[in-house]
């Protein structure tokens, strides 16, 4: 069976701390590990990774893929109280069009 | 603007009634998704279809039925098989690239069985 999970399911942060989110995945034909952001109701494209150990990188935040250990994280830096959300995880497959997700991490950030 | 519209915001229904959410796509994508989302479980796959006329189950598909008749409509009923529906229903479109697939959300259908 296909298992994205992520971790930590729930974190608070001061505004200006950096967090680092994670996500492994354990799934057959692999293809590639995306980020999203959910705030209120839509998720929102954050990232998607294909290759291991290219950053990709937008503002404060940072992720990159380890496909020899099967895990991603997500760097937020200089963390604003508009980063709060939860942040899912999904995995594409070789020849398939869904997308497995995590469970989402659930990030607060007090001023 | 494009984007995916869903209707309606929020439903309540009593235990025992069929009720259909509607999903609407401007982006010209070929592929449409219907995730549900329950507290601390993340988004799970109920259905998706690739192109008009033509849909696959999800890991949850049971309980609820589809239809792609037209490239920018995905209706998603919920029937009174499903036994706990009260949840979060999100749907989603892509161009359909297998596995590099970056889907777009619509904002989602909050529906509450009573």
């Amino acid at each position: 069976e296909d298992k994205v999970v992520q971790s930590p399911l729930s974190l608070v942060v001061h505004e200006g701390d950096t967090v680092t989110l994670n996500c492994s995945y354990e799934v057959t034909n692999f293809r590639s590990l995306l980020w999203y952001k959910q705030e209120k109701k839509a998720p929102t494209f954050l990232f998607m990774l294909t290759s291991s150990g290219i950053e990709k990188k937008s503002g404060r935040l940072s992720s990159i893929l380890d496909k020899k250990e099967l895990f991603s994280i997500l760097n937020i830096t200089a963390t604003q109280t508009g980063d709060s959300a939860i942040y899912l995880c999904a995995v594409g497959f070789q020849g398939a069009q869904k997308l497995v997700f995590g469970q989402g991490t659930r990030l607060t950030i007090n001023p | 603007d494009g984007g995916i519209t869903q209707s309606p915001k929020y439903l309540f229904r009593k235990e025992g009634q069929n009720v259909t959410l509607s999903c609407e796509q401007n982006l010209n994508h070929d592929a449409m998704y219907w995730y549900r989302q329950d507290p601390g479980q993340g988004l799970r796959l109920i259905y998706y279809s690739q192109i008009v006329n033509d849909f696959q189950k999800g890991d949850i598909a049971e309980g609820y039925s589809v239809s792609r008749e037209k490239k920018e409509s995905f209706p998603l009923t919920v029937t009174s098989a499903q036994k706990n529906p009260t949840a979060f229903y999100l749907c989603a479109s892509s161009i359909g690239q297998p596995g590099a697939n970056v889907l777009t959300f619509g904002a989602g259908s909050r529906l509450t069985v009573l």
